[in-house]
């Protein structure tokens, strides 16, 4: 089975203190690993997706790097418009579902002005 | 303004009631999705439609009944529902059901008392 641990559960900075939220996994097959944001009473947005150890994807402040094991989420000088829960989900190779996506917890960004 | 747009956005029921939850996207994708998101834990997927055909069920309890009548439609039918299914429900829509991103509504959140 698929699994998805996301670190730490909650991260406060201070606005212009870069940072790293990380995602481990565990999973048969690795076809995609995705990061998704999501706002307060919102749906999770799509950010990045990830197909193989190496690589990179950045966005504004935002920069997602892959490994074998894990995936980190860089965000360098956030600003208070950061703030919210960063999720991470992987799309395994294995079972008999497609489309099938694990999601880990999520880590809940505060930025402080 | 999202692409998948969920209505209500809140639903306050008691355990006897019956009611529906409905998605509707403009993006043109072909896949649709029926997710659960409870404090705390990570998003639960429901329900999986590809081309309005049922790919996935993901050991959902029968008080909980989706349908799909297009590719752009999705609904979900709640009947003698329980307190612990109280949640965000959030639709999300794909081009397809292989690795591809999935684009999410604002949910709806409901509330069995």
């Amino acid at each position: 089975e698929d699994q998805v641990t996301q670190s730490p559960e909650a991260l406060r900075l201070q606005e212009g203190e870069s940072s790293s939220l990380n995602c481990s996994y565990t999973v048969s097959g690795l076809r995609g690993l995705f990061w998704y944001r999501q706002d307060p009473g919102k749906g999770p947005e799509f950010l990045f997706t990830l197909y193989s150890a190496g690589e990179e994807k950045e966005k504004e402040r935002l920069k997602a790097t892959l490994t074998k094991k894990e995936s980190f989420l860089h965000i360098t000088a956030p600003k208070p418009e950061d703030s919210a829960t960063y999720l991470c989900a992987v799309h395994g190779a294995g079972g008999t579902s497609y489309g099938k996506l694990t999601f880990g917890q999520g880590t809940i960004l505060t930025v402080h002005p | 303004e999202t692409g998948v747009t969920q209505t209500p956005r809140h639903l306050v029921m008691g355990m006897t009631n019956k009611k529906s939850l409905k998605c509707e996207q403009h993006l043109g994708h072909n896949a649709m999705y029926w997710y659960k998101q409870s404090a705390k834990k990570p998003l639960e997927l429901m329900f999986v439609y590809n081309f309005k055909e049922q790919t996935e069920n993901n050991s959902v309890p029968s008080r909980f009944s989706p349908e799909c009548p297009n590719s752009s439609h999705l609904f979900l039918h709640l009947h003698t529902l329980q307190p612990e299914d109280s949640a965000l429900y959030l639709c999300a829509s794909s081009l397809g059901t292989g690795v591809q991103p999935l684009h999410f509504g604002n949910g709806t959140r409901l509330t069995v008392t």
